[in-house]
């Protein structure tokens, strides 16, 4: 059964440092997104990607973020300079025309 | 903003019986609601959804009840097994799925052998 994959499942980065979080969204699905979730805290929206261009971000989602689709099958996260309230664990998504969005494994990202 | 609120924490039910997770919202906007199962660790897995136009959609062990006039959905799971312990989100979205997810807190669920 088709999957999204994320890489990498755990990140450890200094405070300031860029990270670049990637996501392989389901082959033939169109819609991607990214939430995250800080621990403790309830699963957050943060950006949703179609037709290579942000559709709907969050407040969250400051000039500090940043979503590519560098080919056909990547999807990535950027955070320029991190801050320590960026530790949470990430989750991309996908769907296609249907209404259902499938999540990844997730990336947990600890911002020291 | 509490849109999607899911007010049990936790709920332990025996292994076999009925499993009843609730979920509120308050937006009128949302028209799909979805639940997820998570794990720790890993990424949420779809379960089962109900769009607005219904109000009840099962698919085996599972059904999700939506009261539109309530704003209020739940998910039954009979008979409930051991591997259902896990915690379950409630999710909303707009124009029928086409808008981003909002999520409740979830609830975790235990099931007692």
């Amino acid at each position: 059964e088709p999957e999204v994959t994320q890489t990498p499942s755990h990140q450890v980065t200094q405070m300031g440092q860029e990270v670049i979080l990637r996501c392989v969204p389901i082959s033939n699905h169109l819609y991607f997104y990214w939430y995250r979730q800080i621990l403790g805290q309830k699963v957050e929206f943060l950006v949703s990607f179609y037709n290579n261009e942000i559709s709907e971000k969050s407040e969250i989602f400051d000039d500090q973020f940043s979503v590519e689709r560098p080919d056909g099958s990547n999807f990535t996260l950027k955070i320029r300079s991190t801050k320590l309230e960026d530790s949470a664990m990430y989750f991309c998504a996908s769907r296609d025309n249907q209404e259902t969005q499938y999540f990844g494994p997730g990336t947990r990202l600890l911002v020291l | 903003d509490q849109q999607v609120k899911q007010n049990s924490p936790s709920l332990s039910v025996q292994e076999g019986r009925i499993s009843i997770l609730n979920c509120d919202y308050t937006n009128s906007m949302f028209d799909y609601f979805l639940w997820y199962k998570k794990y720790p660790a890993e990424g949420p897995t779809f379960l089962i959804s109900i769009s607005s136009i219904k109000d009840k959609n099962e698919d085996g062990r599972f059904t999700v009840f939506l009261n539109k006039s309530a704003k209020h959905l739940s998910l039954h799971i009979v008979p409930s097994q051991p591997g259902d312990s896990a915690v379950y989100f409630c999710a909303a979205s707009a124009r029928f799925g086409n808008e981003k997810l909002t999520f409740g807190t979830g609830t975790r669920l235990t099931i007692i052998p």
